[in-house]
């Protein structure tokens, strides 16, 4: 039963220190999407990537986010440093996009973050 | 502001009852899909329908797709206390992916 698998599930850790996530995507997707959840903003993409290559980071904080895919099985997002209104669920997704359009997302368990 | 936007926001009904969440995007969609999502939980596709469908079925859940008037509904018939979660629905407007938007999400509680 492939799924996608995401390390840690939860993270304490204070204001300044550098955060990294993991995630590892179905095997065969060429997509992988990381998303933001919180109460007040809902669900924001932060990042994608298609075959490896970033394709859309707009919606991450440049400064302080970072997106990576070493290799097709490893997706890495990191924050340095990390703030207080970084706290959320952080969720990563794979996907097959063999078009234009973009077809099931298969979404990890997510991290939750929590900076003090 | 988002592509897709859920009504009700919340909606609590008795187990057994029929619930209707709608959905309403601005731009043309390649296509519509619906996830669910349990507290504390990732999400997880439920059904898609794309531009040239007009309705969707997939055991109790029922989709229907209006392209004129940029909405969508999903049906979930006979409700059971194990479908009380959130229901989101997510727009793809092409792109390869670039134009993928999720909405707010719909909570929905089923009372035993």
């Amino acid at each position: 039963d492939a799924r996608v698998t995401q390390t840690p599930r939860h993270k304490v850790t204070e204001m300044g220190q550098e955060v990294t996530m993991r995630c590892q995507p179905i095997l065969g997707h060429n997509t992988v999407f990381w998303y933001r959840q919180t109460m007040m903003q809902g669900l924001e993409l932060l990042a994608y990537f298609r075959n490896r290559a970033p394709l859309d980071d707009s919606g991450m904080p440049k400064d302080r986010f970072s997106a990576e895919m070493p290799d097709a099985t490893l997706a890495t997002l990191k924050i340095q440093p990390s703030e207080p209104r970084d706290s959320a669920v952080y969720f990563c997704a794979s996907g097959l996009v063999q078009t234009v359009s973009t077809d099931t997302q298969y979404f990890g368990p997510g991290t939750r973050l929590t900076v003090l | 502001s988002q592509q897709g936007e859920e009504d009700p926001q919340a909606l609590s009904i008795q187990e057994g009852e029929n619930a209707t969440m709608n959905c309403s995007y601005k731009t043309s969609i390649n296509n519509l899909q619906w996830y669910r999502q349990n507290s504390g939980r990732g999400l997880v596709h439920l059904i898609l329908i794309r531009s040239n469908e007009r309705e969707k079925h997939s055991g109790r859940l029922r989709v229907t797709l209006d392209t004129s008037k940029k909405s969508s509904s999903l049906l979930i018939t006979a409700s059971r206390a194990a479908d009380t979660a959130s229901y989101f629905c997510a727009t793809d407007a092409g792109n390869y992916g670039q134009n993928f938007v999720f909405g707010p999400g719909t909570r929905l509680s089923v009372l035993p």
